[in-house]
């Protein structure tokens, strides 16, 4: 069974750009969450798709967007990078129905120069 | 505010050396406790999860426990290759969906 793939695994962007990565969640997975993780702020929840909705968001800037595609695969886009943009950025899958666990992807490391 | 903490930051242990790990909690309704494991520059990997206080769930020289306030990751006779930074997290009901929050982490190293 195949497992959350997160692509690019690394970036490096100039201020100013805008960024999209890409998330392929489980095989029959529903719901897409992604979170940054920093070494000073720890791992913070960004938004969670399911069914192609947006169905939770964290306190992030409207900078921060995403979406998920009919096939559960989910993109993020960073706009206008920031040097604080410099992170990783980690995929969750999970079912989405009923309480399950999430299953991680190995993560996009983004550096912003 | 929903929130987690971890104690201690970091733990430095020789192999055999029993010990515990803790994650105190505050959320409004807990759904589910979550136990992960990450390596340097990976995501985090999957341990544990707790639903109710006096819970236990064990995974060779792992287990884990849940109070009403906490939980623990108990790791007997830890060996070098259980180095790593254990993450816990929560889930509360009021949420809607897969929203986790999570502690800062304990690193965890092992020495032979």
């Amino acid at each position: 069974k195949a497992g959350v793939t997160q692509t690019p695994r690394y970036l490096i962007k100039t201020r100013g750009q805008q960024v999209t990565l890409s998330c392929s969640p489980i095989s029959g997975h529903r719901s897409v969450s992604w979170y940054q993780q920093t070494p000073g702020q720890g791992l913070q929840f960004l938004f969670e798709y399911f069914s192609e909705t947006q169905r939770n968001k964290g306190n992030f800037p409207g900078r921060f967007s995403g979406r998920q595609f009919s096939n559960s695969r989910s993109e993020m886009n960073v706009s206008t990078l920031e040097l604080g943009d410099s992170a990783l950025y980690l995929c969750a899958s999970m079912s989405g129905t009923g309480y399950t666990e999430a299953f991680f992807g190995q993560g996009t490391r983004l550096t912003v120069v | 505010e929903d929130q987690v903490t971890q104690s201690p930051e970091a733990l430095r242990l020789q192999e055999g050396e029993s010990s515990s790990l803790n994650c105190s909690y505050t959320v409004s309704g807990l759904r589910g406790l979550f136990w992960y494991r990450q390596d340097p520059g990976k995501g985090p990997e999957f341990l544990f999860t707790l639903y109710s206080a006096g819970e236990e769930k064990e995974k060779e020289r792992l287990k884990a426990t849940l109070t009403k306030k906490e939980s623990f990751l108990h790791i007997t006779a830890p060996k070098p290759e259980d180095s790593a930074t254990y993450l816990c997290a929560v889930q509360a009901w009021d949420n809607q969906g897969g929203k986790l929050i999570f502690g800062q982490g304990t690193e965890l190293s092992v020495k032979p």
